[in-house]
């Protein structure tokens, strides 16, 4: 059973750019939750979606981040026209719907903005 | 003052010494875990607590609901446990995410 995927692991992007961060939960994991962690700062909870529903989005900035987690395929946190602020360790957790409070991490995805 | 406080903020200790960290939180919560992130690295979950004690290998979580507090100890500490370890609570029902402490950042001498 592999564990939390996430991909790219290291991503550069030119301020104006989109940025794609992919995050495959672990088999049977229906919840999967986004966290941001800013350079030289702790974790920052953005965004918990179970499949096809955002339950919770009060950690996202209002512009120009999405998220989704489709029925089928990995769940995608979107950054459109990137800034230099959004350089950060972007990680990924899942969690299974029965089980309260677990939370296994992906491996992350460092963003660089130039 | 945030919800969730580590102390110390950095620790640096001999090989085999006894290490302790310590979490207070001030929140209800559903659930409490202790992390392991090596520098550069991912974040590993070490303990998921709700109550009393857990031990795995060097390894050992306390958590006390009443005092809203919990400890990370590390037996033998080794040069290889040298990672910022972060306490993170979960809120009650209805509120699923996990909230992190600034974490501790230890460092293990040979």
């Amino acid at each position: 059973n592999a564990g939390v995927m996430q991909n790219p692991r290291h991503l550069v992007r030119r301020r104006g750019q989109e940025a794609r961060l992919r995050c495959s939960p672990m088999k049977g994991h229906s919840h999967v939750y986004w966290y941001r962690q800013l350079p030289e700062e702790g974790l920052k909870f953005m965004v918990y979606l179970q499949k096809e529903n955002i339950i919770d989005e009060s950690g996202m900035p209002k512009e120009r981040f999405s998220a989704e987690f489709p029925k089928e395929g990995p769940s995608i946190l979107r950054i459109q026209q990137v800034v230099r602020g959004d350089s950060a360790a972007y990680f990924c957790a899942s969690s299974r719907r029965e089980i309260r409070g677990e939370a296994f991490f992906g491996q992350g995805t460092r963003l660089t903005v130039v | 003052k945030n919800e969730v406080e580590q102390s110390p903020q950095n620790l640096t200790a001999q090989e085999g010494e006894f290490i302790t960290i310590n979490c207070s939180y001030s929140v209800g919560i559903s659930a409490l875990h202790w992390l392991q992130q090596h520098p550069g690295g991912g974040i590993v979950s070490l303990f998921m607590l709700s109550s009393g004690k857990k031990k795995h290998g060097r390894l050992i979580a306390t958590i006390n609901i009443q005092e809203k507090h919990s400890s990370l100890h590390i037996t033998a500490s080794h040069p290889r446990d040298s990672a910022v370890y972060i306490c993170a609570v979960r809120g009650d029902f209805g509120n699923e995410k996990l909230t992190f402490g600034t974490g501790t950042r230890l460092t293990i001498i040979p």
